[in-house]
């Protein structure tokens, strides 16, 4: 059975300071990883996901993720925020064989002027 | 990606009466799924439907309940039975990349935003 942790429920940081969102995992086979980000009143919207290869994954509106197999942790993270990237952020896991997702508590990013 | 959209996108219901929140993609797709987002929660994974078979429950969730059609590879409903206050929730339902796309990855649509009273 896989499981996932988001050890920050919120996170407030000023517009154009770098933040990062923590995920980690824990899971008996190999994982595939996943951000999504709702917006108020929205549906979930995909950010990036890691499969396999390049452990750095870059998605859209310049974030990135890094899979750190020893640590099982997918951090997220943005070198310069916006008070549109203002969200509640998910990250999931999924185990390989399997097509159930596991999504962690998610963390409300809350950008400041 | 699949375009993926959901009627009604929110609705105002009585206890004890019933709501079905359809669900249409743009492409065709093995599997969908129906998932529930209470209140300030994560995503709960209520069931797997898939086209010609039973639709699969999770630990909690149960036919009577939340029965779930699937009569095509594009479209799925879910149907909120007997509700009560504490079904007010978020009904989102995912799919897969579209047949053949093979990269494990769920795709969300815009959520039924749904409360009880």
């Amino acid at each position: 059975a896989q499981s996932v942790t988001q050890l920050d429920s919120q996170v407030p940081v000023f517009e154009e300071a770098p933040v990062e969102l923590r995920c980690n995992y824990s899971s008996s086979v190999s994982v595939y990883l996943f951000w999504y980000v709702q917006y108020p009143n929205q549906g979930l919207q995909l950010l990036l996901k890691y499969l396999s290869g390049s452990t750095l994954v870059k998605g859209i509106n310049g974030f990135e993720a890094e899979f750190n197999k020893s640590q099982t942790s997918f951090h997220l993270r943005k070198p310069s925020v916006h008070i549109s990237d203002t969200a509640e952020y998910f990250c999931a896991v999924r185990g390989s064989g399997t097509y159930k997702y596991i999504f962690g508590t998610g963390t409300r990013l809350k950008v400041l002027a | 990606s699949a375009v993926i959209s959901q009627k009604p996108s929110r609705d105002i219901c009585q206890r004890g009466t019933s709501l079905t929140i359809q669900c249409q993609v743009d492409s065709q797709v093995t599997m969908m799924f129906w998932y529930r987002q209470q209140p300030g929660q994560s995503l709960t994974l209520i069931a797997t439907a898939n086209q010609g078979s039973e639709a699969t429950y999770e630990s909690g969730f149960v036919i009577d309940k939340f029965p779930i059609s699937r009569p095509n590879l594009t479209f799925s409903t879910l149907t909120v039975s007997n509700m009560s206050p504490e079904d007010s929730s978020i009904y989102l339902c995912s799919v897969e990349e579209p047949l053949g796309g093979g990269t494990d990855t769920q795709y969300f649509g815009p959520g039924t935003r749904l409360t009880v009273l």
